[in-house]
């Protein structure tokens, strides 16, 4: 089976301070996300990549970068986190068309 | 606009007892359909999908949907709802030959009383 890997569950940063989730797949998929996911607000895209060194931006960009250097790696980077990015992040990668996402376990970032 | 509703928010059903959740989207054609379960604290995890053919398809943990292209649902349903399934429940849609990003509803949360 896939698996997808986000490096920490639980992370508290303080503001300001610059943080980064990291997520590794092991099937040699091209694509992988990055959504944040906030009660009441479902799941929001915030960046994506097609392979090593494409991304593309999701539906709320602002605040946040990413890093795709191998394949089987994608960074989500905050420059200055805010507390407005406490939020729970998840990593997915895509096999196929179609076949659906495999999720990561999940980071929940506290910033303080 | 394409969408995807789940109009349930939460349901709140008793052990053992029979359950349906509810996903309509809006699409032209008809799309790639899964069902995702997100336990507390954890990622999401497939429960099943629906590409074409037969319109009831069955899933892990004993969950099945049903596909209606006359209503544009794609309902999940349990017979016998066990305490572990207390979780959040995602529907999703992707159209075949768009983007690689599917469209998720917004979730709905079930609790099981014992």
């Amino acid at each position: 089976d896939v698996k997808v890997t986000q490096s920490s569950r639980y992370l508290v940063k303080r503001t300001g301070e610059k943080v980064f989730l990291e997520c590794v797949q092991d099937m040699d998929h091209e694509n992988m996300f990055w959504y944040r996911q906030d009660p009441g607000l479902g799941l929001r895209l915030i960046y994506f990549s097609y392979d090593v060194k494409m991304k593309e931006k999701g539906d709320i960009p602002e605040g946040y970068s990413v890093s795709r250097e191998k394949k089987e790696r994608f960074s989500l980077i905050l420059e200055s986190a805010s507390t407005n990015q406490t939020s729970m992040y998840l990593c997915a990668s895509w096999a196929e068309r179609g076949y659906g996402y495999t999720f990561g376990s999940g980071t929940r970032l506290t910033v303080v | 606009a394409q969408s995807v509703t789940q109009p349930d928010i939460h349901i709140t059903v008793s052990e053992g007892a029979s359950l349906e959740l509810r996903c309509n989207y809006s699409y032209g054609a008809t799309p790639y359909l899964f069902w995702y379960v997100q336990s507390p604290g954890q990622g999401l995890q497939l429960l099943l999908k629906y590409f074409s053919g037969d319109t009831l398809v069955q899933g892990i943990k004993g969950f099945e949907a049903e596909f209606k292209r006359s209503q544009s649902s794609f309902n999940l349903r349990k017979p016998s709802v066990h305490w572990s399934d207390a979780a959040e429940y995602f529907c999703a849609v992707w159209l075949s030959g768009g983007s690689y990003i599917p469209t998720f509803g917004r979730g709905t949360s079930l609790i099981v009383h014992p």
